[in-house]
């Protein structure tokens, strides 16, 4: 079966350092979607992409960056680790405007 | 700036009883609503989707409605089992684009 999956499920770092989440899905679809969900907000949008080689901004990107080389991944790379990005990470795909986003089981990230 | 509120933020029913989750949204153009279950440690599955054109859908025993006018909507759910323990996140796409507003969420405790 079609499938999008996230890894690592868990993962500790320290603060400083690069971490890259990543983010895969088998239904061939256009669109991919990073976000990230905290107690007291709704899930918010990072970064998106369309397509290979797009790439858009959310609404929190500060701090991260991601790239569409290929139409099953879309990693999530933190430049260097902050505490207040200590969250759970959801990557979402979708076929195509106004389509159902299916979600990955999400990455827990603890920044110390 | 496009909100969606949820309301109540929890809630705690027994075992067999019915419970009505509510949404209130500022979205605007409207595309469609959502709502979807999340579990926890999973991602968001969706559960059922209004158009503008929609009041009432059923997915067995969850029955949402749809109001464009007053811009609210709600799901209620029917004959409680322990397994709709979950939270419940109420997501909005607006008819401009492919962007997604989501909802804080209920968190649902169903107790034996």
């Amino acid at each position: 079966d079609a499938e999008i999956t996230q890894s690592p499920r868990h993962k500790i770092t320290e603060t400083g350092r690069q971490v890259t989440l990543a983010c895969h899905q088998t239904w061939n679809h256009n669109n991919m979607f990073w976000y990230r969900q905290d107690l007291g907000h709704g899930l918010r949008l990072i970064h998106y992409s369309y397509g290979v080689q797009d790439t858009n901004k959310g609404e929190v990107s500060d701090g991260y960056s991601v790239s569409r080389s290929n139409t099953e991944d879309l990693p999530l790379t933190l430049e260097s680790a902050a505490s207040s990005q200590t969250s759970v990470y959801f990557c979402a795909s979708s076929a195509g405007l106004g389509t159902e986003a299916f979600f990955g089981q999400g990455t827990r990230l603890t920044v110390v | 700036k496009n909100q969606v509120e949820q309301s109540p933020q929890s809630l705690i029913i027994l075992e067999g009883k019915n419970c009505t989750l509510q949404c209130n949204y500022t979205v605007s153009p409207f595309s469609n609503l959502r709502w979807y279950k999340q579990d926890t440690g999973r991602g968001p599955v969706s559960l059922t989707i209004m158009t503008f054109s929609e009041n009432t859908k059923s997915n067995g025993r969850y029955t949402a409605t749809l109001d464009a006018d007053t811009k609210q909507s709600s799901l209620h759910i029917t004959a409680s089992q322990l397994s709709d323990s979950a939270s419940y996140i109420c997501v909005v796409r607006e008819n401009a684009g492919n962007m997604l507003t989501f909802g804080g969420g209920t968190r649902l405790m169903v107790k034996p």
